[in-house]
This record gives C-alpha cells, structure tokens and sequence, in this order.
C-alpha cells in the first residue's frame, strides 16, 4: 500500500537558519506533491505544489525539490523566523490525497 | 473571497443528539471534501464532493451523512455519534481538479460526550 513518511516528528532550528524537511514515499509515483502548513487548532494553508517534472520550486523563503528516483520531496526554509513555527505536512495525490504525519518546526529565537 | 467557512466553531454533543457542521466557500470551487483530524495526526479524508455530486466515500459510519446543498455549501449531518468521533472537523474545496492545492476552513472542534 501507499506510504507516506516524514521522518522528523519534531525539529528544532535557530532563527535565520534554514530548516530542512524530508518527506519520503512508497509503493507509488505520484504525479504531483505538495506541501501544507497548519498551526495548532486550525485547518491545513496550501504551500507549494511541485509536478513529477520539476526538480524544484520555490516560492519567497520557501523552496520544494521533488526525487523521483529517491522517492523524496526536500521542503526548505531560508531565512527562518520564529513565526515560521508550525506543522508541516506533506501530501500525495493519488485517488485521494494522502497526508503524512507531519513535522512540528519550532524556530528559536 | 479566498476563505472557507465553517461553523460551529466549536461543537459539544451527547451520543443522541443529532447536530450539523456547515461549510461554505465562494470562490467558485467545485469539489468539497469532509476531513477528521484527531490530535497529532494527519487529517483523513472522509467524503468528497465533485460538482456537488458524492464522489468519494471512505467507508465512513452512517453516523456521518454529508449534503452538498449547491456548489458553495456542504453540509456535515452528525446522529448517534460516539465518543471516540471527538476529533477536528475540516471542510475543504479545490477548484476543480480534485486533490490539488485544497483551502480548508478552520475547522469545527466536536466533542461527544
């Protein structure tokens, strides 16, 4: 069955420092990926979406890669802030969208 | 308009009561979806609606009967629920292809005592 893995429940970062979030998946190759934010209590922000085609994509202070031969998604953040603190998910399409389990980022001030 | 709006905010119920969650969005999307999201797990799709039409059922109780009125509302019919239904509410909606770039309301908090 599909799996969908983010390895890192919970990471810790200095401000100003890049943070750097790994998401992993089997058992499929989806034709997209994308990224969500979600802050305690409320409902998952759209990120970025990146296509099997495209290496990498950046949007301001953040910028996504997708392996496919890795099976992998690198989600960065330049520059961090502590307002950058939150669960980040990863998610697949597929017939339904699957969502990993997520990272809790807390950038240190 | 770029937000989806649910309500209540926050829900409590007793295991007879019968109660509605409602969502509703006005940005012109045509699939809805219904998610449940327990503390510290990832949300878990439970419904979807494509152009108002019941696309996806996750082998959800019947306790839960979802409604899409017209293409900006969807409703959340709740009936019997259980204790264990306690959990984090969230409607969704994407423009037209399902699974890409979802905007979810804020969410409803249900507790079921």
């Amino acid at each position: 069955s599909q799996k969908i893995e983010q390895n890192s429940e919970a990471l810790n970062i200095q401000e100003g420092k890049t943070a750097t979030l790994t998401c992993n998946y089997t058992n499929y190759s989806p034709a997209y990926l994308q990224w969500y934010r979600q802050d305690p209590g409320r409902g998952p922000v759209f990120l970025l979406l990146i296509r099997e085609n495209e290496k990498e994509k950046r949007k301001e202070r953040l910028k996504v890669t997708f392996d496919t031969t890795l099976k992998q998604s690198l989600f960065h953040i330049t520059a961090s802030q502590p307002a950058d603190s939150a669960t980040y998910l990863c998610a697949l399409e597929g017939d339904k969208i699957i969502f990993g389990k997520g990272t809790r980022l807390h950038i240190l001030p | 308009d770029t937000e989806v709006t649910q309500t209540p905010k926050h829900l409590v119920m007793g295991m007879t009561n019968k109660k509605s969650l409602k969502c509703e969005q006005h940005m012109g999307h045509r699939a809805m979806y219904w998610y449940k999201q327990k503390a510290k797990k990832p949300p878990e799709l439970m419904f979807v609606y494509s152009y108002e039409k019941l696309s996806i059922n996750e082998s959800v109780p019947s306790r839960f009967s979802p409604e899409c009125p017209n293409s900006s509302l969807l409703n959340l019919h709740l009936h019997a629920l259980q204790p264990e239904d306690s959990a984090l509410y969230l409607c969704a909606s994407s423009q037209r292809d399902i699974n890409e770039k979802l905007f979810f309301g804020s969410g409803t908090q249900l507790s079921v005592l």
